[in-house]
């Protein structure tokens, strides 16, 4: 069973540039949701895709989009970047939807803006 | 809105003390209650969970128990290792909503 992983590791944009993430979820999972993490805090949830579908937006502006394919893997994309930004952005995949259900994280991406 | 609050880090422990990390929560409903851990430069694994008022979670000698009175989810271990150097995050989530992190406290086990 393949994990969540997430591409690039590491990554260095400036101020005023886009950037896309990417993410392919765990085998059979039909949920992805994106998690900004700033240092020294806990992740702050931006979205989360079910079926290719937005199913849930954090308190994040609209320049934070998102997509999921086909097969799950996701993409987050965020536009006009500030240097607020600068975070490590985590991924995680789940199995549908319940109060129970438990998400596996991926090692994320960590985004500087200079 | 859903908030959880956790007790300040860092903390450190000598090897083979006891852990506590005191976490609390505001919710809406009768929400899960999840520990999450990070270990340097790794993503969030999940620690253990409880789903429903004195339910106990459990693995690798960590535990919590979901108290509805007190509205807390602590988290304990008998004997601390220095593998368990980390930080561990409270969290919560409703049914339909999201899942919402407390800001994590650091632990540092010494030898």
């Amino acid at each position: 069973e393949t994990g969540v992983t997430q591409s690039p590791t590491h990554l260095i944009k400036t101020r005023g540039q886009q950037v896309t993430l990417r993410c392919s979820s765990q085998s059979g999972h039909n949920t992805v949701s994106w998690y900004q993490q700033a240092l020294g805090q806990g992740p702050q949830f931006i979205f989360q895709y079910y079926r290719e579908e937005e199913n849930g937006r954090g308190n994040f502006p609209p320049r934070f989009s998102g997509l999921q394919f086909p097969n799950y893997s996701s993409e987050l994309n965020v536009n006009a970047l500030e240097l607020d930004d600068s975070a490590l952005y985590l991924c995680a995949s789940s199995l549908g939807e319940g109060r129970t259900y438990e998400q596996y994280f991926g090692p994320g991406t960590r985004l500087t803006v200079t | 809105g859903n908030s959880v609050t956790q007790m300040e880090g860092p903390v450190t422990l000598s090897e083979e003390a006891f852990l506590t990390i005191n976490c609390t929560y505001t919710a809406t409903g009768y929400p899960s209650l999840f520990w999450y851990v990070q270990y340097p430069g790794e993503g969030l694994q999940l620690l253990l969970k409880a789903t429903k008022a004195d339910d106990k979670g459990s693995n690798k000698g960590f535990e919590a128990t979901y108290r509805k009175e007190t509205t807390s989810f602590h988290l304990e271990k008998g004997s601390v290792q220095v593998s368990d150097s980390a930080v561990y995050f409270c969290a919560l989530k409703g049914y339909g909503q999201n899942f919402v992190f407390g800001p994590g406290t650091r632990l540092s086990v010494l030898p």
